[in-house]
Parts: C-alpha cells; sequence; structure tokens
C-alpha cells in the first residue's frame, strides 16, 4: 500500500469553478499534511499545510482534514488558468526530531479558458 | 523574501565521475534536506541534516552519496561514482524546526548521467 496516494489525472476543471484535489494517506501516526505546487520543470512550492481535522481556509484555498479517514483534500475556488500544475500531498514522519516529507504522485490540474 | 538557492542549476556528467550539488539553504534554518524527483516521478526523500549530522537516511541514500556542511551557509551532496540511474532533479530544503514545520524548497539541480 502506497504512503500517500493520490489520483494522478489529469483533473480538467473550468476557469471560475471549484477544483477538488484528494488525497489519502496510511500511516495514523502522520501528524502533518502539506500541499504544495509545482509547476512543470520546477520545485514544488508550498500552498497550505493543515495540521488539526475540520477545514482550513486561506485565501482560495481551502485545505480540508480527516484523519478517522485518513483524508485530505485541497478546494481551489474561482480557479484560473495559472493554477494549472501539478499539486502534490504530503505528509511528514518524525525521526529524532527531524522531519521527512513523504509525497504522493500528484495530480495534474488544467484549468480552461 | 529569504529562499533556498542551488548551483548549479544543470549538471551534465559522464557516469563514474563524482558530482557535487550545492545549495544555501534559509539563513535562520537549522533542519536541512535533499530530496530527488526522476522525471515523471514522485518526489523522494533521501537525508535529513541536523546538528552536523545526518538524522535520517533514506534507501536511496547508499554509499555513493554524502552530505555536508562545510561552513555556516553551504549544504551539500556528494554522488561519489554517478549511475545512469541517479539522472533526476535534487531538490534542498530547510526548515527552522524539525517537528511539523513547513519545509521550503530550492530550484532544484537537474542532473543527468551519461
Amino acid at each position: 500500500q502506497k504512503e500517500v496516494e493520490q489520483n494522478s489525472g489529469p483533473l480538467s476543471v473550468p476557469e471560475g469553478a471549484i477544483a477538488s484535489l484528494n488525497c489519502t494517506y496510511s500511516d495514523r501516526g502522520s501528524q502533518s499534511f502539506f500541499w504544495y505546487r509545482q509547476y512543470s520543470g520546477k520545485s514544488p512550492e508550498l500552498i497550505m499545510f493543515i495540521y488539526s481535522n475540520g477545514d482550513k481556509e486561506d485565501g482560495r484555498f481551502t485545505a480540508q482534514l480527516n484523519k478517522a479517514s485518513q483524508y485530505v483534500s485541497l478546494l481551489i475556488r474561482d480557479s484560473q488558468p495559472s493554477d494549472s500544475a501539478t499539486y502534490l500531498c504530503a505528509t511528514d514522519r518524525i525521526i529524532q526530531g527531524a522531519q521527512k516529507l513523504v509525497f504522493g504522485q500528484g495530480t495534474r490540474l488544467t484549468i480552461n479558458p | 523574501e529569504p529562499e533556498v538557492t542551488q548551483t548549479p542549476s544543470h549538471q551534465v556528467t559522464q557516469m563514474g565521475q563524482e558530482v557535487i550539488l550545492r545549495c544555501v539553504p534559509i539563513s535562520n534554518h537549522l533542519y536541512f534536506y535533499w530530496y530527488r524527483q526522476i522525471l515523471g516521478q514522485k518526489v523522494e526523500f533521501l537525508v535529513s541534516f541536523y546538528n552536523n549530522e545526518i538524522s535520517e537516511k533514506s534507501e536511496i541514500f547508499d554509499d555513493q552519496f554524502s552530505v555536508e556542511r562545510p561552513d555556516g551557509s553551504n549544504f551539500t551532496l556528494k554522488i561519489r561514482s554517478t549511475k545512469l540511474e541517479d539522472s533526476a532533479m535534487y531538490f534542498c530544503a530547510s526548515s527552522n524546526r524539525g517537528l511539523g514545520e513547513t519545509q521550503y524548497f530550492g530550484p532544484g539541480t537537474r542532473l543527468l548521467v551519461l
């Protein structure tokens, strides 16, 4: 079983609509969850992080965490063409105080004008 | 805004050669990481480094790999004898603390082994 699973997509969403990206994880001990955006050929760029069950909003982005279901999601409201990218879900492993991130495969999102 | 920097941006090398990838983490950060991403695949953890020693390393990080913080600003990844399968994008990251702290990634070094 993969530690972090995402649908690789592509997910195609019309401009202005809500894009919904999903992620599941296998380790119930995971504490922190991160969404990174990665444009082709570029490095991961942090969008949001979430630690607690429920919703966390930041501008057009909302992260949702359900630890009982081991499920994390990212909603992007009013999608723009510039949101077209691969979205990486990551969780952490804490070893001797150092954190390693475990990434999913990523979901490729395309926003159609 | 402070950022992680990496050099070179691209490196082409012959199989069996040594390469050194360099990173300058964000200045007040204490934890340093290397990840790699083979083309079309997911980002994979290689090694974490804190207090001048390796905290954790993955199965990928075998004896061919080493890391060093030679001075107060640089953090390097050395691959002693490169293989074709080492071709990948290598990302350096840093964080202020370890536990639950956001990691900030550098722009990456694209390594091509011929």
